[in-house]
């Protein structure tokens, strides 16, 4: 059983499009995060959701929106895509608390034509 | 700045080489540390961590990490690396309040040639 899946593995589109990703995790984690990966392999983190709320929002435009219909989701969609989007984009959870290890999903390889 | 530092870019070894790769911090007060390993093409997957207690961490795969706090530092060691040990790995730390987000350092490649 995967723990943290996210569709599409792949997505392929032009500048300009609006496209969604979607995240679930089964491990009863009450916290999900998303996070970047850029061709330099640097992660960083992007959102981070708590029991459907938002608790941390980095300086990310907000062509970026995520939503949590509940605590075993959370979908990041991406409008008015540009070059600079292309990345791998991973999607994690874990429980709440300091310290807690997260556990990752297998990413969603975004490339902008 | 705030920061997580891997000092090695890409190390390559032979097959039974030893490992040591590097990992400082630049958090004040309290922090929890992680390594992940990436194997390509795959997701991260959690080596070991450290929150407390014995300095000397053992994790998955025979990996160990050592937390010296007055160097700021978590080296994770391998005394035999095998093949299968080639993959990106990624130093992590989460401060000890607030939200539980993972800071990252630029990932260290290691490349184990049979």
């Amino acid at each position: 059983d995967t723990a943290v899946s996210q569709t599409p593995k792949y997505l392929v589109t032009q500048m300009g499009n609006d496209k969604s990703i979607k995240c679930e995790q089964n491990l009863g984690h009450d916290t999900m995060y998303w996070y970047k990966q850029d061709s330099k392999k640097f992660l960083k983190i992007m959102f981070s959701y708590n029991n459907k709320e938002l608790i941390i929002n980095e300086t990310v435009p907000n062509r970026f929106s995520p939503k949590s219909p509940d605590k075993a989701h959370l979908n990041l969609h991406i409008n008015s895509l540009e070059l600079g989007d292309s990345a791998v984009y991973f999607c994690a959870s874990s429980q709440h608390g300091p310290g807690q290890p997260q556990h990752f999903g297998d990413g969603t390889r975004l490339s902008i034509l | 700045a705030q920061s997580v530092s891997q000092h090695n870019h890409h190390v390559i070894l032979s097959e039974a080489a030893s490992l040591e790769l590097g990992c400082n911090y630049s958090y004040g007060g309290t922090v929890n540390l992680f390594w992940y390993v990436q194997y390509p093409g795959q997701h991260l997957q959690l080596l070991l961590k450290y929150f407390s207690g014995d300095p000397l961490v053992k994790g998955i795969k025979g990996f160990e990490a050592e937390f010296i706090k007055s160097k700021f530092s978590f080296n994770l060691r391998k005394p035999s690396v095998q093949w299968s040990d080639t993959a990106e790995y990624f130093c992590a730390v989460t401060l000890n309040r607030g939200a539980n987000n993972l800071f990252f350092g630029t990932g260290t490649r290691l490349t184990v040639i049979p």
